[in-house]
């Protein structure tokens, strides 16, 4: 089993749906839980990073990590084209800092 | 503002033709890192350097070697490259503090083994 699990199929939505993509993982000593964006041809960049358990928003992205299921979510709402990437997400321990990806997700906004 | 620079940005080599990869950060990060993106196989971790003058081996190591030059550079040789090597290669670096993880990422290099 792969430390970090994320579905790698293609999400097509209509503009201004909300977006949905998640992992989950086996590691329980990751504390540290990122989302990636990585347009094409281009190299990743950090989109949203939280630490442990709980919520962070950010704009029309909100991030959620639930460390007692081992489940991480990204949801974009009111999706626009400028979405339209691959993302990633990432993990890890503290004091470590070797993050362990997850396969990504290439989400397709359709105007 | 450079942030982390790979060349070169494409290339495509014979098999068994060897070269090296070049990366390097202008952040004063301790930590650096070379990454495989494959479709279907996300990052792979292929070596890193948690700190200037030292190198460790991640997920994928066989066939690569690695050198920290100095803070700034990291490289990486493919000594006697195969077709399986055929991938697209990002550098990246961080901060070694304990809850400072995030990696900042090269624009990639696209590599193609004949």
């Amino acid at each position: 089993q792969k430390e970090v699990e994320q579905d790698p199929g293609p999400l097509s939505v209509p503009e201004g749906a909300i977006v949905s993509l998640n992992c989950t993982y086996s590691n329980s000593a990751f504390q540290y839980f990122m989302w990636y964006r990585q347009y094409s041809r281009k190299g990743p960049e950090l989109l949203m990073y939280t630490y442990s358990s709980g919520n962070k928003e950010d704009g029309r992205f909100t991030a959620q990590v639930d460390k007692s299921s081992k489940y991480i979510s990204l949801f974009i709402r009111d999706s626009q084209p400028s979405d339209s990437a691959t993302y990633l997400c990432a993990m890890s321990v503290y004091g470590n800092n070797r993050l362990a990806f997850g396969k990504g997700n290439q989400v397709v906004v359709i105007p | 503002n450079a942030g982390v620079t790979q060349t070169p940005k494409f290339q495509v080599l014979k098999t068994g033709q060897s070269m090296t990869l070049q990366c390097a950060q202008d952040m004063n990060h301790n930590s650096m890192y070379w990454y495989r993106q494959d479709p279907g196989m996300g990052l792979r971790l292929i070596y890193y350097s948690a700190s200037e003058g030292t190198t460790d081996k991640g997920e994928v190591p066989n066939g690569y070697n690695v050198s920290r030059l100095n803070k700034r550079e990291f490289s990486l040789r493919l000594e006697s490259a195969a077709p399986s090597q055929t991938s697209v290669y990002f550098c990246a670096s961080s901060e070694s503090s304990g809850r400072n993880t995030e990696a900042f990422f090269g624009q990639g290099t696209r590599l193609t083994v004949v």
